[in-house]
C-alpha cells in the first residue's frame, strides 16, 4: 500500500544545533513531495516542495530538503534551529494518479531547548 | 499571496444542531478544495475533496449526509456538520489548490475548532 512514513515522532534539539527530520514514502512513481509546518492550533504552512529537477530544494525559514530516489526519502534539514521552529512537521506526497490528493505522514514534533 | 481563511475559528454548539464552516481563498481561484479533520496529536485525515460546481468526493468512511460540502464558487467552499454530536468535536482544516499553479501544493486555512456539548 502507498504510504508516507515519518519515523521520528518527537525530536528535541538545542537552539543553534542542526536538524534533520526524516520522511520516507512507498510509491511506484516519483511523487510530488512537500513539507509543511503546523504551529499549535493553526493550519499548515508550506515549507518547501519538490516536483522535478534539482533534488536539493530550498524553502522558507532557512529549511532545505533533499530528494533521494534510491532511498525513497525526502528529509528536511536546517543548519541552525531557532526556538521559533518548535512545531509539528508533516511530510506529504501527491500523485497524478490520485487526482493530486495529498497523503500526510503522522508528523514529527520538534522541541527546541534553550 | 495564496491565503486561505476559515470562519469561524472556534465554535461551540449543542448536540443535535448544525454548524457551517466556511473556507475562502482570498487571493486566488481554487477549483479544488479539501476538507480535513485532525484529532489531537495526530495527522490530518482527508474527509472530502470539493470541486467547484460539482458534487464533493468523500473518502471512505465519511458520512456524506452528515458532512455536507458545497463549493459554490471558485473562492468559497462550506462544510456543514449536521446534527452534530460530541464525537464530531475536532479541529477541521480546509485547504485549496490554485487553479493556475502546476503541481499539487495546497494552501491551508487556519482551522476551525468545533466543540459539541
Amino acid at each position: 500500500a502507498q504510504s508516507v512514513t515519518q519515523p521520528d515522532i518527537h525530536i528535541t534539539v538545542s537552539e543553534g544545533a542542526s536538524l534533520e527530520l526524516r520522511c520516507n514514502y512507498s510509491y511506484g512513481a516519483t511523487p510530488y513531495l512537500f513539507w509543511y509546518v503546523q504551529s499549535p492550533g493553526q493550519g499548515l504552512q508550506l515549507l518547501l516542495k519538490y516536483f522535478s529537477g534539482d533534488t536539493l530544494v530550498q524553502g522558507i525559514k532557512g529549511f532545505e530538503a533533499e530528494f533521494k530516489r534510491s532511498q525513497s526519502s525526502f528529509n528536511l534539514r536546517k543548519p541552525s534551529v531557532h526556538w521559533s521552529d518548535a512545531a509539528e512537521y508533516f511530510c506529504a506526497v501527491a500523485l497524478n494518479t490520485n487526482a493530486g490528493k495529498s497523503t500526510f505522514g503522522d508528523g514529527t514534533t520538534l522541541t527546541v531547548k534553550p | 499571496g495564496a491565503v486561505v481563511s476559515q470562519h469561524p475559528s472556534r465554535v461551540i454548539c449543542k448536540s443535535g444542531t448544525s454548524v457551517k464552516i466556511e473556507c475562502r481563498s482570498l487571493d486566488f481561484q481554487a477549483t479544488t478544495m479539501f476538507w480535513y479533520r485532525q484529532f489531537p496529536k495526530q495527522s490530518l485525515m482527508l474527509m472530502a475533496t470539493s470541486n467547484e460546481g460539482s458534487k464533493a468526493t468523500y473518502e471512505q468512511g465519511v458520512e456524506k449526509d452528515k458532512f455536507l460540502i458545497n463549493h459554490a464558487s471558485l473562492t468559497l467552499s462550506t462544510l456543514t456538520v449536521t446534527s452534530a454530536h460530541p464525537e464530531d468535536s475536532s479541529f477541521y482544516i480546509c485547504s485549496a489548490r490554485d487553479r493556475h499553479t502546476l503541481g499539487y501544493e495546497q494552501y491551508f486555512g487556519p482551522g476551525t475548532r468545533l466543540t459539541v456539548t
